[in-house]
């Protein structure tokens, strides 16, 4: 079993539409959760740390659930700008701050 | 300015060839490290550098040698190249590797690919 789990996609959507994302993660003691972004041939960027009581950046909302080892990933209004892959990444208390990616979720937003 | 920027961006190389990729962060991080990306996409962290000591290694075979000549620089060094080496390497820094998570900062990546 991988260590992160995630739907490869992709997912077209039209644009101005709502898409989830979701994630498993196997260690129960994994500490950390993140949402990364990654452009076609670029390097992925941190879109947003996740935390147990959910959290909401403009039109991205994230959400934890440690009992069922379960992220997600909200994106409302999706814009052409979305495109990407985006990586569940998690990171174990005491790992040196070692991230454990997942295999990205592709998205893409067509008009 | 460039955060994080390594060298080469491409490097095109024979099987047996030895060959090393350059980074550096201008941030000021006292945590560097190597990442792989493979053909699927799949991303999985190398070896890890807080302060010029070694705090990460995976299973990685000893043809890879990494080298962090001061906390500004990790390089990685392959000797014998092989088919499957090819990927796209990541370097990346934070600032730290203890407490909580820090954020981790990546560089353009280095297209490996060997014929």
């Amino acid at each position: 079993r991988k260590e992160v789990e995630q739907d490869p996609g992709p997912f077209n959507v039209p644009e101005g539409a709502t898409v989830a994302f979701n994630c498993t993660y196997s260690n129960s003691a994994s500490q950390s959760f993140f949402w990364y972004r990654q452009d076609c041939r670029k390097e992925p960027k941190l879109l947003m740390s996740v935390y147990s009581s959910g959290n909401e950046d403009g039109r991205f909302t994230a959400q934890l659930n440690r009992a069922s080892q379960y992220i997600s990933l909200l994106i409302r209004d999706s814009k052409l700008s979305d495109s990407a892959t985006y990586l569940c990444v998690v990171n174990l208390r005491g790992g040196g701050n070692k991230l454990t990616f997942g295999t990205g979720t592709q998205l893409k937003v067509e008009l | 300015d460039t955060a994080v920027s390594q060298t080469p961006k491409y490097l095109v190389t024979q099987m047996g060839n030895d060959k090393s990729i350059k980074c550096e962060q201008n941030l000021g991080h006292d945590t560097m490290y190597w990442y792989k990306q493979d053909s699927k996409k799949f991303l999985k962290i190398m070896f890890s550098y807080n302060n010029k000591e070694l705090i990460i290694n995976e299973t990685v075979p000893n043809r890879f040698s990494p080298k962090s000549p001061d906390k500004a620089h990790l390089n990685l060094h392959i000797n014998s190249l092989e088919l499957g080496d090819s990927a796209v390497y990541f370097c990346a820094s934070s600032q730290g590797a203890g407490g909580p998570s820090y954020e981790q900062y990546f560089g353009p990546g280095t297209r490996l690919t060997v014929t």
